[in-house]
């Protein structure tokens, strides 16, 4: 079955700058990637997605790109700010959705 | 509309009891899927379901763990013979075919 890992676990930056989050996943049928935040004590929300036709997508600060030969797809924030202190969560899917461990992502003011 | 829905919000029981929860998927949704979240893990995959089959339960951790969608709709996550390693947040979250996965809040098991 699919397994996802999930890089680093833990994640501090100066506002303002870059984050880098990596997975990799080990089934080569998935072809669904979300991206989810989670906050302290909320249910996760969708941030991003990727499906496998498509190598990068961006939505304002955020940009996921995808390599499926290597099997592993990143989450990079951009000018990051305190708001996007969460805990992210990257998944891989073809209808079973399992998810990496999940980085703890702390932006200092 | 409504989002996905889990009830009861919290649950506190006794090491041995059974108990039921519940999951209102979004409608429409024919996915289905019950996730197990440890503090400072992330969601472990239990069951999923696609309409009223259990399409995948390779995530049931013993055969205390039960979970029946008869509908297609409402899911009920049943775990008999509680035991205080089952304390979790047991999260539900419902999906339109290959698209957005949408969580419910959680319900909140203790085990005493």
């Amino acid at each position: 079955g699919e397994n996802v890992e999930q890089h680093p676990s833990t994640l501090s930056v100066q506002e303002g700058d870059s984050a880098v989050i990596k997975c990799t996943y080990s089934d080569s049928a998935s072809n669904y990637f979300p991206w989810y935040k989670q906050e302290l004590g909320k249910r996760p929300q969708l941030i991003i997605d990727i499906r496998s036709n498509v190598g990068e997508k961006k939505d304002q600060r955020i940009a996921v790109t995808l390599n499926k030969t290597a099997k592993h797809f990143s989450l990079h924030i951009t000018e990051t700010q305190p708001e996007d202190s969460a805990v992210y969560f990257c998944a891989a899917t073809t209808d079973k959705l399992i998810f990496g461990t999940g980085t703890r992502l702390q932006v200092f003011p | 509309g409504a989002g996905v829905s889990q009830t009861p919000s919290n649950k506190v029981t006794e090491k041995g009891k059974y108990v039921e929860l519940r999951c209102d998927p979004i409608s429409g949704h024919t996915a289905l899927y019950w996730y197990r979240q440890s503090l400072g893990q992330g969601p472990e995959f239990l069951i999923y379901f696609q309409g009223t089959g259990a399409a995948d339960d390779s995530g049931l951790p013993n055969d205390r763990f039960f979970a029946v969608r008869p509908e297609g709709s409402v899911s009920t996550l049943k775990i008999q013979r509680t035991e205080r390693g089952d304390s979790a947040v047991y999260l539900c979250a419902s999906r339109r075919d290959s698209s957005e996965a949408f969580f419910g809040q959680g319900t909140r098991l203790t085990v005493v």
